[in-house]
């Protein structure tokens, strides 16, 4: 069985500039995942659909970020502009996980894209 | 709101000595309770997880972690520790909505 793919693995952009990231979940999976994780720190929800409805996005900084999953398959996470702050892991996980079934699915991860802001 | 806490951002070990990472979570309702590792450049691996079965549970690797109420504790230990058990290692509980909350994780180093 594939793993979730994300691409690019890593990417270096300059302070105010666009980014976009890209995952592909598990097949068959209802619900995907993007976190944020800060070097020695955690991986931090910013938003999770269920197909391609939005389930939370509480930690999504709007202003800046954006996410979608039109067809309820793969999924973008943008940042428009970049900040310095933005530097970090950017994880997609997924899992079988839909509400109202089982408290509690497996998530599955991907490799990560490591984004530098300078 | 659900939490976890790992004390200890760094932890040392020589090859074949006993491994015990420390995780204290909070939680209003009964948790789910997980710990993953990452290798370097990789992401997250699921080592073990406790979902109101058994209070010890077994996982990958040869690691374990005991589930204890009493102490709102998840610690996890592993009898001899191997030169490949170095990496970071996570406590998470779930959510509500089957989303993982983090601790700050730890970092193993083990010493030949």
């Amino acid at each position: 069985e594939a793993g979730v793919a994300q691409s690019p693995r890593y990417k270096i952009i300059e302070k105010r500039q666009s980014v976009a990231f890209w995952c592909n979940p598990i097949s068959g999976h209802a619900t995907l995942y993007w976190y944020q994780q800060i070097l020695g720190q955690g991986p931090k929800l910013l938003i999770q659909f269920q197909n391609n409805g939005v389930v939370d996005d509480s930690q999504l900084p709007k202003d800046r970020f954006s996410a979608e999953r039109l067809k309820g398959v793969d999924s973008t996470l943008k940042i428009q502009p970049a900040k310095l702050e933005d530097s970090a892991v950017y994880l997609c996980a997924s899992s079988y996980w839909t509400s109202g079934g089982a408290a509690y699915n497996e998530q599955f991860f991907g490799p990560g894209t490591r984004l530098t802001v300078l | 709101a659900q939490s976890v806490t790992q004390l200890g951002s760094h932890v040392s070990v020589s090859e074949g000595a006993l491994v015990l990472l420390r995780c204290n979570y909070s939680s209003s309702v009964p948790p789910y309770l997980f710990w993953y590792v990452q290798y370097p450049n990789q992401g997250l691996q699921l080592l073990l997880k406790y979902t109101s079965a058994a209070t010890l549970v077994k996982g990958i690797n040869g690691f374990e972690a005991e589930f204890k109420k009493s102490e709102t504790s998840f610690h996890l230990t592993k009898p001899s520790a191997h030169m490949s058990d170095a990496a970071e290692y996570f406590c998470a509980v779930s959510g509500a909505t089957n989303k993982l909350i983090f601790g700050t994780g730890t970092l193993l180093a083990v010493q030949p």
